[in-house]
């Protein structure tokens, strides 16, 4: 079964600047997607950003990028020219590839509360 | 516009009673999932559903169960609730293409107080 680890419970960063969230992840498959989403206090979930693991080439979506190192399984997201509207948790996720039971569903990390200081 | 929507909001009920949670979407989405989220664990998958007819368990079943009836929607019953289940809980759904835009939608959350 794949695990997904977020080892930063909490961060924080001044308006402006920019903060990197942390996120790995174990599996044996070759094939998947990994996903960023987005939870402010209103508890909806927002996709922020997703990547296609045969993809090489880092996923950039606006002021969110992200850093993703296969060989490590390692999957961390950037921030760049934070606001205050980003603070929320953030939630790493795994979806597999592969068809059959394993079709379609996320596989979570624990979480990371971003606070933006003004 | 199409959406994902969950009743009630919040609902606290005692333990032992069955307990029923909506989860109605008009995306026509095959896929369909239902989630709790609790501190320290991020969302954890309870049930999901391909289709009509189709359910299988997740992650933390035990205690739940869903039936799906139609493409819309895809209740979830806590049998006999307990304080365990004190949670949030979150309905998704998502098309079948099983590509990297098959993007799971969520509702907006049920929280669920068992006393």
């Amino acid at each position: 079964a794949q695990t997904v680890t977020q080892s930063q419970p909490e961060m924080s960063v001044q308006e402006a600047e920019t903060v990197t969230l942390s996120c790995t992840y174990d599996t044996s498959e070759s094939d998947y997607y990994l996903f960023w989403y987005k939870q402010p206090p209103s508890r909806q979930m927002i996709l922020v950003i997703r990547q296609e693991a045969y993809k090489q080439q880092n996923a950039t979506e606006n002021r969110f990028s992200v850093n993703f190192q296969k060989a490590a399984k390692s999957f961390s997201l950037k921030i760049s020219d934070s606001q205050l509207g980003d603070a929320a948790m953030y939630f790493c996720a795994y979806r597999s590839a592969a068809g059959g039971t394993s079709y379609g569903k996320l596989t979570f990390g624990q979480g990371t509360i971003l606070t933006v200081h003004p | 516009d199409a959406e994902i929507t969950q009743s009630p909001r919040h609902k606290i009920t005692e333990t032992g009673r069955q307990v029923t949670l909506a989860c109605h979407q008009t995306w026509n989405h095959n896929n369909m999932f239902w989630y709790r989220q609790d501190l320290g664990h991020g969302l954890r998958l309870i049930h999901y559903s391909y289709g009509v007819q189709d359910t299988n368990k997740g992650e933390v079943s035990d205690g739940y169960s869903v039936s799906r009836s139609n493409t819309e929607d895809l209740p979830l019953t806590l049998e006999s609730a307990a304080s365990s289940q004190t949670s949030v809980y979150f309905c998704a759904s998502s098309e079948s293409s099983g590509g990297a835009r098959d993007t799971q939608y969520f509702g907006p959350g049920t929280r669920l107080t068992v006393l």
